[in-house]
């Protein structure tokens, strides 16, 4: 099975960019999701298919990907996206998933 | 707006069993694969299982290979984790989920979790 790495805090000031990063050799050529969770409540999807925004989704979350390694941008971050933030893939040789370590994301 | 309300967990002793069940509404269930998360206390995401939308493929962790199995029941709208020979790190919050994409889109499996229900608690402890 793989290991996806994720940094395990980003802490940025309101308004700046936070960029969360998702590493690892099970990425390559496979499609990324990204959750946000907040405490007490069940995660919400913020992209889709490495980089497509639900529609509910602020347009300040976007994602990329290239190789091995995912990228998720909150441009502007606001108070209200602190939370906890995993990357995810379907194996789909093996009919796995796979979670990143998770990042906290903090915005004071 | 889709609705996914999970249901079934319990405290119980270790090696015994346990049945999660998930009742979906306000989408086409039968066009959806199915997933089961769970999240340890002060823990990450864990990915269990997974099902496609007509039952053809099923997926599992390596941490519950063998003790779990998944199943569904598309003319009730239902989702199931039969849990047996429980263990104490099977502790968690257990999340059931719908997939992002119709069966249209991936015939064969599943991709990743759309909406989450609010989970329900399993606690396996002596």
């Amino acid at each position: 099975s793989y290991d996806l790495t994720q940094p395990p805090s980003v802490a940025v000031s309101p308004g700046q960019a936070a960029r969360i990063t998702c590493s690892g050799d099970g990425l390559s050529r496979r499609l990324v999701y990204w959750y946000q969770q907040k405490p007490g409540q069940a995660p919400v999807m913020v992209i889709y298919d490495d980089n497509i925004r639900p529609s509910r989704i602020p347009e300040r979350f976007s994602g990329s990907s290239s190789g091995t390694t995912a990228t998720l941008t909150i441009n502007g971050a606001r108070v209200e996206d602190e939370g906890d933030y995993y990357c995810f893939f379907t194996d789909k040789s093996t009919n796995q998933g796979v979670f990143g370590t998770g990042t906290r994301v903090t915005v004071l | 707006e889709v609705q996914l309300v999970e249901s079934g967990g319990a405290w119980v002793q270790p090696g015994m069993s346990l049945r999660l069940s998930c009742e979906a509404s306000q989408f086409t269930f039968n066009d959806y694969a199915m997933h089961w998360v769970r999240q340890r206390p002060g823990k990450g995401l864990e990915w269990v299982s997974g099902i496609s939308w007509n039952s053809g493929t099923e997926g599992y962790a390596d941490s519950v290979r063998g003790r779990f199995t998944i199943s569904r029941d598309n003319a009730k709208r239902s989702l199931h984790l039969q849990m047996n020979s429980l263990r104490p790190e099977d502790t968690a919050l257990y999340f059931c989920a719908v997939d992002v994409k119709t069966r249209y889109l991936d015939w064969f499996g599943f991709s990743g979790m759309a909406v989450w229900g609010q989970g329900t608690m399993v606690t396996v402890s002596s």
